[in-house]
């Protein structure tokens, strides 16, 4: 059973064009997590998000936790060829800790 | 501050055998939590050590084990491998505080291939 859905699975744009990734969840998380992983390397993180409703920007990516504390998005204003990755959200029940991962989203931005 | 380290980062390994994986968590840190990622299931949870303790355990076998050194570095160990268990295990480090959201913080990961 996948907690956490993700979707796309897959997204291939072009420089320039914006784009949105959905994680979804039927549970609360007392905070929610977004990470970016390049091939061969570990997971970075990008951002967490506590408050139901909170919405957090890091230059052209916005970070939105549901009002529920069930779902979030990760939006990429005019996307560059190094936003290139797999972007993963997890989220967190509790303060121990273990993390929910969603299945990713790889995303490709062609120049 | 050095990140968090994971050695060895490649290993090969045949059936039936065990294997050790070691991870020195950012200084400071007292958490470390163990991950297995792999194309079909993605990154699943394996345990979580807290001082020496282990506080969270995820649904795998008993074949998986870890510890944890006082001076919280962790290791991780799979006896009679399965050609199943051919993944990147990544460990991450965690303050573990009040004020932080369980945020990790993972090592480039030990990519283990069973043979």
């Amino acid at each position: 059973t996948q907690l956490l859905e993700q979707s796309p699975q897959f997204l291939s744009i072009q420089e320039g064009e914006n784009l949105t990734v959905y994680c979804n969840s039927s549970s609360v998380f007392s905070s929610l997590q977004w990470y970016r992983q390049e091939p061969g390397e570990g997971p970075v993180l990008l951002v967490t998000v506590v408050t139901g409703g909170e919405v957090k920007k890091l230059k052209r990516l916005t970070f939105q936790f549901g009002d529920a504390r069930k779902d979030s998005s990760l939006h990429i204003t005019a996307a560059q060829t190094g936003d290139t990755g797999l972007y993963l959200c997890a989220g967190a029940r509790n303060q121990g800790g273990k993390l929910i991962f969603g299945q990713g989203t790889e995303l490709s931005v062609k120049p | 501050k050095a990140g968090v380290t994971q050695t060895p980062r490649y290993l090969i390994k045949t059936r039936g055998q065990q294997v050790t994986l070691s991870c020195s968590p950012i200084s400071g840190h007292r958490s470390v939590s163990w991950y297995q990622q792999t194309p079909g299931q993605g990154l699943q949870f394996l345990f979580e050590y807290f001082s020496e303790t282990q506080r969270n355990k995820g649904n795998f076998p008993g074949r998986f084990s870890g510890r944890q050194f006082s001076n919280s570095r962790s290791e991780m160990n799979v006896s009679t491998l399965e050609l199943g268990d051919s993944a990147l295990y990544l460990c991450a480090s965690s303050p573990r505080t009040t004020l932080s959201h369980n945020e990790q913080f993972f090592g480039p990961g030990t990519r283990l291939t069973v043979l």
